[in-house]
């Protein structure tokens, strides 16, 4: 099966709104990276993680850093430019040098 | 911040050719990734690049894929021949080191095979 599994994968809010994203791993992943891609298709990195949290104006974001087994992404005060696909993608340990992705959230913010 | 350049960013090709695909990564980066997208869906690895070798490929990455970076210059994607299946948005990526950095994606080369 697939080893990270996001969740939801779509999502409707209005503007103003706040929400949270999640990304279960099925096996203890070193680090996540979380994306958004937005409709012309650039793949923005939002944040990357070994741990704790990092916020970025109304973003935050925080991988579990006791069992590494999952990571959210949370969105305040929702406006309509943060509308596109969030993918979260994670490393597992050892020498694996490859980012594995989710399937996507696909977030669209209503006026 | 830095950028990782792809280039072309669009590219129609007839069944059979070779297409080369080519990334420029950030400048100072010694890992190099393709990944490929299909119609916004999941992106999938293709293949990992250090010093010169392949890493690690997925079985996505078919016999007719090769990736190379001659000395100084971009990092390519060669697909010969090409197959209808091969339409989909590659994504170059680099990171510094190996595992445990982040990654920076080029905003990917849109293939369509006819």
């Amino acid at each position: 099966g697939d080893q990270v599994e996001q969740s939801p994968s779509a999502l409707s809010l209005h503007e103003g709104t706040d929400s949270a994203l999640r990304c279960n791993f099925t096996t203890t992943m070193r680090s996540v990276q979380w994306f958004r891609q937005n409709s012309r298709g650039s793949l923005i990195s939002l944040f990357y993680l070994a741990s704790g949290t990092k916020e970025n104006g109304r973003l935050k974001s925080a991988f579990d850093s006791k069992e590494r087994r999952y990571s959210t992404l949370h969105i305040r005060d929702a406006q309509l430019e943060d509308s596109g696909t969030y993918f979260c993608a994670a490393e597992a340990g050892g020498s694996n040098a490859k980012l594995t992705f989710g399937k996507g959230t696909k977030l669209s913010v209503k006026s | 911040g830095p950028k990782v350049l792809q280039i072309p960013s669009h590219q129609i090709i007839d069944m059979g050719q070779m297409v080369t695909l080519n990334c420029d990564p950030v400048s100072n980066h010694l890992y190099f990734y393709w990944y490929k997208q299909i119609l916004g869906q999941q992106m999938e690895f293709l293949v990992n690049f250090y010093n010169g070798k392949v890493m690690e490929k997925s079985k996505l990455f078919k016999d007719q894929f090769s990736v190379e970076r001659p000395d100084g210059s971009y990092f390519t994607l060669k697909i010969q021949p090409t197959a209808l299946e091969d339409s989909a948005v590659y994504f170059c990526a680099s990171s510094l080191g190996g595992a445990g950095s982040d990654y920076t994606f080029g905003s990917g080369t849109r293939l369509l095979v006819i």
